[in-house]
């Protein structure tokens, strides 16, 4: 595609349970990076995948937040027994290289119960 | 760590304007820094990106200037229309790679 997708746009969920959020960055960027934005605070950092290199997963919050890049392209972020301050938008975006500029998909808003 | 901060927090100005907003961050050892434009409830769109090896940068009614000695940017835009109201976020990155974010600066321009 054209730009950087992200599905679900929504996804509203029960609290305790396992949701997975997916990227599809745009074709032959190797960098992968995910954000998050919460109500009322700025953007933070959660993880950053480059080639075939061992992920930055420094921003994570918890043990509970994990992400993978299957083939060097689409990326799933996976967050296990979701709680209340998870609710946030979580924002992908893909660079050709490290350090160029990032382009962000629309976004899933995720709402837990 | 790299802290952003965007002044002011929002911005309300006359159609015709121009609009000037500042970008300042602690550590001036980065790679580039990037402007955004985000619309409510929609994803970040990117306006322009400088390399730290740049004094500016320019697209259309869009100028961005870089002093990393100062660590400070400023993001110009000549004769503000009502569609330019939205958040313009300012991001760096550092040698970590990632963006680190201002708290964006919510402009608008009255028609």
């Amino acid at each position: 595609g054209a730009g950087v997708s992200q599905s679900p746009s929504n996804k509203v969920t029960e609290k305790g349970k396992d949701v997975e959020l997916r990227c599809d960055p745009i074709s032959g960027h190797t960098a992968l990076y995910w954000y998050r934005q919460s109500l009322g605070q700025g953007l933070e950092f959660l993880i950053y995948f480059q080639g075939n290199s061992a992920p930055d997963k420094s921003g994570l919050p918890s043990d509970r937040f994990s992400a993978e890049r299957t083939g060097g392209s689409v990326s799933t972020l996976t967050i296990q027994r979701t709680q209340q301050e998870d609710s946030a938008v979580y924002l992908c975006a893909s660079s050709s290289v490290a350090y160029n500029e990032q382009f962000f998909g629309p976004g899933t808003r995720l709402t837990v119960l | 760590k790299q802290e952003v901060t965007q002044i002011p927090a929002a911005l309300s100005v006359p159609e015709g304007e121009n609009l000037v907003l500042n970008c300042s961050f602690t550590d001036s050892a980065i790679y580039n820094l990037q402007w955004f434009r985000q619309d409510p409830g929609k994803g970040l769109t990117s306006l322009l990106l400088i390399q730290s090896s740049q004094r500016e940068q320019t697209s259309g009614r869009l100028n961005a200037s870089l002093d990393k000695s100062s660590g400070r940017s400023t993001l110009y835009i000549a004769a503000s229309q009502p569609g330019d109201s939205a958040t313009y976020l300012c991001a760096v990155i550092s040698d970590d790679y990632k963006l680190s974010f201002g708290a964006g600066t919510t402009v608008t321009v009255r028609a």
